[in-house]
């Protein structure tokens, strides 16, 4: 159990949508951070949040954003969905700041199938 | 560009007998790894992490070793138990890099026959 939860678990959209994942962090983490892992692949960074401000963005394109809120929560935000969008995306929180244990912890992760 | 390899898509291990993971990376930039592992329909769990000023580091029965030169890591674990069939990743990112994006390899399946 790692604290950090994801709803919705499924979502089925249709191309041309607007979806919003959401996340709790682990109380306390001040980072959260976002991740697609498509089939058979490893998690791709999308970006990262630390304290309600991004700190970094991976290869992915502006109609992926987010926000990070005071409570611990945060949202992933995608508008104009591609077929390509369809995956697991998961969020991670960590407490930046304590290199030696610089853990990031996961979700179960929300599974998009875009039709 | 994939950085962070993991060459085996899959492993079979008898109960009991040593199961080695590999991973290698191309980024000479990152100085900090970890091991993931993932089950069905849950996220990924932190299992062992390395810096890359050692070259080894034990947890029980899970042991990463570092070899900076080959930019090479292999986890360990001794001995397998049933419980440990999961898929495994390998991870890295850059400490001072202002931000802790990670880098995954493509997973490992590991499958543990009793």
């Amino acid at each position: 159990e790692t604290g950090v939860t994801q709803s919705p678990t499924h979502l089925i959209k249709t191309r041309g949508q607007q979806v919003t994942l959401r996340c709790s962090s682990q109380s306390g983490h001040n980072t959260v951070s976002w991740y697609q892992q498509a089939l058979g692949q490893g998690p791709q960074f999308i970006f990262q949040y630390y304290r309600e401000e991004e700190n970094g963005r991976g290869n992915f394109p502006p109609r992926f954003s987010g926000l990070q809120f005071p409570n611990y929560s945060s949202e992933l935000n995608v508008n104009a969905l591609e077929l390509d969008d369809s995956a697991l995306y998961l969020c991670a929180s960590s407490l930046s700041g304590q290199l030696a244990k610089n853990i990031q912890y996961f979700g179960a992760g929300t599974r998009l199938s875009v039709l | 560009d994939q950085q962070v390899k993991q060459n085996s898509p899959s492993l079979s291990v008898q109960e009991g007998r040593i199961s080695i993971l590999n991973c290698d990376y191309t980024n000479s930039m990152f100085d900090y790894f970890l091991w993931y592992k993932k089950y069905p329909a849950e996220g990924p769990t932190f299992l062992i992490s390395i810096s890359s000023i050692k070259d080894k580091n034990e947890d029980g029965r899970f042991t990463v070793f570092l070899n900076k030169s080959a930019k090479h890591l292999s986890l360990h674990i001794v001995p397998s138990q049933p419980g440990d069939s999961a898929v495994y990743f390998c991870a890295a990112f850059i400490s001072n890099f202002g931000n802790e994006k990670l880098t995954f390899g493509t997973g490992t399946r590991l499958t543990i026959i009793p």
